[in-house]
């Protein structure tokens, strides 16, 4: 089956850690995308990549960092930096900028 | 820069009734507009997407229609049934924001037996 994955469907953040949610496509999309969304708003963008080895950043990139080594792999790591990162995190992928996204099923963060 | 609004917020309406979904957008200069369905604690499902060229575009019982030159697009949804029971989100990218995608906030439609 052809998709996105997202792990884990739940994570809990310890103050001042960082932690990295994954993201994997299948698809051979070249775009892949991460947006944040809050309770009751819709989502905001946080970075993108249009290509492996390049990514650039989205609306609300402070205090998160992201990779792309992998053509199918696109982690994103919440920083310390980050002081409100409780939200639902979505992954999406994409053939191309412009083109339908198609979207992970989610990892819920949290602090404990 | 590109502000994305939907009305109503959220939207009440027993089986079987046909139903509207609006989307506003300030910046008309868009590449294409999307339209999710997102269920609870879930992932974004794509329903429909309109290229900036086109008028309207439809898939079974929905029809999603676009007026660039007054920033407005519509989501029909005919004889409504209960799993229609979800968030829709309307999304537009180009412009400015070549690339990106800006959601609307979504509506919350219920769908009663």
């Amino acid at each position: 089956d052809g998709g996105i994955t997202q792990s884990p469907k739940y994570l809990f953040r310890k103050e001042g850690q960082n932690v990295t949610l994954s993201c994997e496509q299948n698809l051979n999309h070249d775009a892949m995308y991460w947006y944040r969304q809050d309770p009751g708003q819709g989502l905001r963008l946080i970075y993108y990549s249009q290509i492996v080895n390049d990514f650039q950043k989205g609306d609300i990139a402070e205090g998160y960092s992201v990779s792309r080594e992998k053509k199918e792999s696109f982690p994103l790591t919440v920083t310390s930096a980050q002081k409100n990162p409780t939200a639902f995190y979505l992954c999406a992928s994409s053939i191309d900028l412009e083109e339908t996204q198609y979207f992970g099923p989610g990892t819920r963060l949290l602090v404990l | 820069k590109q502000e994305v609004t939907q009305i109503p917020a959220a939207l009440s309406v027993p089986e079987g009734e046909n139903l509207v979904l609006n989307c506003s957008f300030t910046d008309s200069a868009i590449y294409n507009l999307q339209w999710f369905r997102q269920d609870p604690g879930k992932g974004l499902t794509s329903l429909l997407l309109i290229q900036s060229s086109q008028r309207e575009q439809t898939s079974g019982r929905l029809n999603a229609s676009l007026d660039k030159s007054s920033g407005r697009s519509t989501l029909y949804i005919a004889a409504s049934q209960p799993g229609d029971s979800a968030t829709y989100l309307c999304a537009v990218s180009g412009g400015t924001s070549y690339g990106k995608l800006t959601f609307g906030q979504g509506t919350i439609l219920t769908v009663h037996p």
